[in-house]
């Protein structure tokens, strides 16, 4: 298995942009997971589905934030519009159950 | 919001002395992870324990969980220059895993 797998792996954007970030998870897996990560606040759950179902959005910041899993293979994140302050690297992750959580390598977004 | 506090925040040791990393978490858990982050990498699992396990290891690795004291530790033996990341603990409490900020790790060789 290729693991779980993210796109772009960079992405550099100004303000006001719209940003989507997409992940495949691994095939098989049943929950999905969104992360955020920063120097000041570490690691931070955006929101989690289970079974293409979003179960808890909580850590999504603002109404700008979105995110789709529209099927068992695909999700998405959408920032829309952008600021300097979503500059971040955005971790996907999936696993089976509450068990161990596979990440993928992670989009390290930058806007200016 | 993070469930797990990691302790230190830093530890740089030298080549082949042990690494001895802390957890502590603020509910009851179904069972606690421990993840490890190379720089500019995701997080890659190392170990489970469930709430009714007091000791587990892989490697070496030992980890050991007290649930009275709502606190868990991680012990790399026989540090290698290659153990030089960040530590993460995750707690599993039921709904979904939150991480704590993790131990960053220096090992020199």
């Amino acid at each position: 298995d290729a693991g779980v797998i993210q796109s772009p792996r960079h992405e550099v954007t100004e303000m006001g942009q719209e940003v989507t970030l997409r992940c495949k998870p691994i095939s098989g897996h049943n929950s999905l997971f969104w992360y955020r990560q920063t120097m000041m606040r570490g690691l931070e759950l955006l929101i989690y589905f289970n079974n293409n179902v979003p179960i808890d959005d909580s850590g999504m910041p603002e109404d700008r934030f979105s995110a789709k899993m529209p099927n068992a293979s695909f999700s998405t994140l959408k920032i829309q519009p952008s600021e300097p302050r979503d500059s971040a690297v955005y971790f996907c992750a999936s696993s089976w159950g509450q068990e161990t959580q596979y990440f993928g390598p992670g989009t390290r977004l930058l806007v200016l | 919001s993070q469930q797990g506090e990691e302790d230190p925040q830093a530890l740089s040791i030298q080549e082949g002395e042990n690494a001895t990393m802390n957890c502590s978490y603020k509910t009851s858990i179904n069972n606690l992870q421990w993840y490890r982050q190379n720089s500019g990498r995701g997080l890659v699992h190392l170990i489970l324990i469930r709430s009714n396990e007091r000791e587990k290891h892989s490697g070496r690795l030992r980890v050991t969980l007290d649930t009275s004291k709502k606190s868990s530790s991680l012990l790399i033996t026989a540090s290698r220059a290659a153990d030089t990341a960040s530590y993460f603990c995750a707690t599993d409490a039921g709904n979904d895993m939150r991480f704590g900020a993790g131990t960053r790790l220096t090992v020199k060789p």
